[in-house]
C-alpha cells in the first residue's frame, strides 16, 4: 500500500484562484511530519511548509497553508492567489518515527503537476 | 553558504562501470539521505545516514553502496552500472529533531548506456 498517496496527476487553476492540492498518507506511528515540497521545471526540490503530527493548528508560511486532518490522515495544501511561478511540480512527503531512534528519510508521493493560466 | 552541493551534475556512464556521486554540505546537519527520481514515480530513498559513521538502507537500496566517515559528506557509490539506474539523484540533509525538512541539492541526472 502507498503510504503517500496524490490523486491528481495534474491540474489547470487560473491566476489568482485558490487551488488545493490533495494527499492522503498511511502510517502507523504516533509521531511523524508532513512536508510539502515545489519542484520547477528547473528541477530543484523548494520546501513549502511543514505539519508536526501533534500540532494543534493547521502550518501556515505566506500564500502556502496546510490543511490538516489528522483522523482522516489528509495533509491537503492550499495555494492562495495563485500566481504564474506557482506552475510546477508539486509533492507531498511524510518523515515518520522519532529523530534520533534510527529510521529517518522522507516518503513521497507520486505528485501533482500545477499548471497556472493567465 | 553553499548549501548541499551535488557534483556532477551530469554524467553518462557505459553498462558495468561503476562510480561515486558527491555530496557535501555545510550546515552541520546530522541527517543525510539519496533519493532517487523517476518519471511518474516522485523521489524513492535509496540510503540514509543519521550521523557519522551510521548509515542504512531505504526502499531502493540494491546497487548502491553509501558510508558517512564524517557529518558534511555522504557519496552514493553505484557499484557496476545498469540502464535501471538511469534517475535523477538527490542528496539531502536535514537537523536532527522534529520539525525540520530536507534541504535538497540540486541533483545528478546520471544516464546508463
Amino acid at each position: 500500500a502507498q503510504k503517500i498517496t496524490q490523486t491528481q496527476p495534474g491540474m489547470f487553476v487560473q491566476e489568482k484562484e485558490a487551488v488545493t492540492l490533495d494527499c492522503t498518507y498511511d502510517t502507523s506511528d504516533q509521531s511523524y511530519g508532513l512536508f510539502w515540497y515545489k519542484q520547477p521545471s528547473s528541477g530543484e526540490m523548494i520546501f513549502l511548509i511543514y505539519q508536526g503530527s501533534y500540532d494543534e493548528q493547521n502550518a501556515t508560511e505566506g500564500r502556502y497553508s496546510l490543511n490538516f486532518q489528522k483522523a482522516r490522515k489528509s495533509a491537503n495544501l492550499v495555494i492562495s492567489a495563485s500566481q504564474l511561478g506557482d506552475s510546477a511540480m508539486y509533492f507531498c512527503a511524510m518523515r515518520e518515527g522519532h529523530p534520533g531512534g534510527g529510521a529517518d528519510g522522507l516518503t513521497f508521493g507520486k505528485g501533482t503537476h500545477l499548471i497556472i493560466q493567465p | 553558504n553553499a548549501g548541499v552541493t551535488q557534483t556532477p551534475k551530469f554524467q553518462v556512464l557505459k553498462t558495468g562501470q561503476s562510480m561515486t556521486l558527491q555530496c557535501a554540505q555545510d550546515m552541520n546537519h546530522e541527517y543525510m539521505s539519496w533519493y532517487r527520481q523517476d518519471p511518474g514515480m516522485g523521489l524513492r530513498l535509496i540510503h540514509y545516514s543519521v550521523g557519522a559513521g551510521i548509515t542504512d538502507q531505504g526502499e531502493v537500496p540494491n546497487g548502491y553502496n553509501v558510508s558517512r566517515s564524517t557529518t558534511e559528506d555522504f557519496p552514493l557509490r553505484l557499484l557496476s552500472a545498469a540502464p535501471s539506474q538511469t534517475s535523477v539523484y538527490f542528496c539531502a540533509s536535514s537537523p536532527q529533531g522534529r520539525g525540520y525538512g530536507y534541504t535538497f541539492g540540486s541533483g545528478t541526472r546520471l544516464t546508463v548506456v
